[in-house]
C-alpha cells in the first residue's frame, strides 16, 4: 500500500524538552509538507520541502525545526522554543513542489505537553 | 494570497444535497481552489479541485463563477457517513491558504 505514515499517533513532551515527529511516505513524491491544526483553526503551514536537502519556512516556522536527508522522510522537531506545542500535526507530500497539486496527508500526531 | 471563509457549520439529512460555499474575495489570476474532506483525529483528504466555472467528480461538483470571489462545493445525495469537516483552499505556486473549515453534519 502506498502512502504516508507519521509516528507516534499521541506524544507527550515535558518542559524545555526537544520532540521529533516521524513523517515517510512511499508514494515517490518530491514535495513533504508540516502543518500545525488548533480546534476551530484551519491547517496552518509550518515547513516544507520541494526537494532532498532543501527545505522552507512556512507561516509558523518559529519553534520548530526540519530535515530532509532523504526522499521518504521528513522528519519535524518541536523544539524547547515553542511554547505552545498542543496541537494536532499533519504531514502531507505531493507529486511536484507546486502548492495547487493535491496534497495526500498522514493519519496526524498528537502532541501533548505534561 | 486571498483569504478563505466558510460558514462554521451546516446541517442536512440523509439524501439531499449540500451545497458550502467559500469567499475569497482578492483571490488572484493564479491561485487554484481545492476542497478536501477531514474525519475526527484523520488527516485530511482531496475532494475536488478547479479553476474556474464546474468541475465535477465522481463525489462532488464545484461551481466557480465568473468573478471567482467565491465556489461552491456541491454534495449530492449525502449519506450519514458524509459527516466531516470541509476545507476549502486557495493556492498557487507559492502560497497556500486554508479555511477555517465547515463542519457538516448528517442526519437520519
Amino acid at each position: 500500500d502506498g502512502g504516508i505514515t507519521q509516528s507516534p499517533k499521541y506524544l507527550f513532551r515535558k518542559e524545555g524538552q526537544n520532540v521529533t515527529l516521524s513523517c515517510e511516505q512511499n508514494l515517490n513524491h518530491d514535495a513533504m509538507y508540516w502543518y500545525r491544526q488548533d480546534p476551530g483553526q484551519g491547517l496552518r503551514l509550518i515547513y516544507y520541502s520541494q526537494i532532498v536537502n532543501d527545505f522552507q519556512k512556512g507561516d509558523i516556522a518559529e519553534g520548530y525545526s526540519v530535515s530532509r536527508e532523504k526522499k521518504e522522510s521528513f522528519p519535524l522537531t518541536v523544539t524547547s522554543a515553542q511554547k505552545n506545542p498542543t496541537a494536532f500535526y499533519l504531514c502531507a507530500s505531493s507529486r511536484r513542489g507546486h502548492y495547487q497539486e493535491t496534497q495526500y496527508f498522514g493519519p496526524g500526531t498528537r502532541l501533548l505537553v505534561l | 494570497l486571498a483569504k478563505t471563509t466558510q460558514p462554521i457549520s451546516m446541517d442536512s439529512y440523509e439524501g439531499q444535497e449540500v451545497n458550502i460555499t467559500c469567499s475569497h474575495n482578492n483571490i488572484a489570476t493564479n491561485d487554484y481552489i481545492t476542497w478536501y474532506q477531514q474525519f475526527p483525529s484523520q488527516g485530511p483528504r482531496f475532494i475536488i479541485q478547479g479553476y474556474k466555472t464546474k468541475v465535477t467528480n465522481e463525489v462532488a461538483s464545484l461551481f466557480i463563477p465568473a468573478d471567482r470571489k467565491s465556489s461552491t462545493l456541491s454534495l449530492p445525495r449525502v449519506s450519514l457517513s458524509d459527516t466531516a469537516v470541509y476545507y476549502c483552499l486557495v493556492s498557487n505556486d507559492y502560497k497556500l491558504s486554508f479555511g477555517a473549515g465547515t463542519t457538516v453534519t448528517v442526519r437520519a
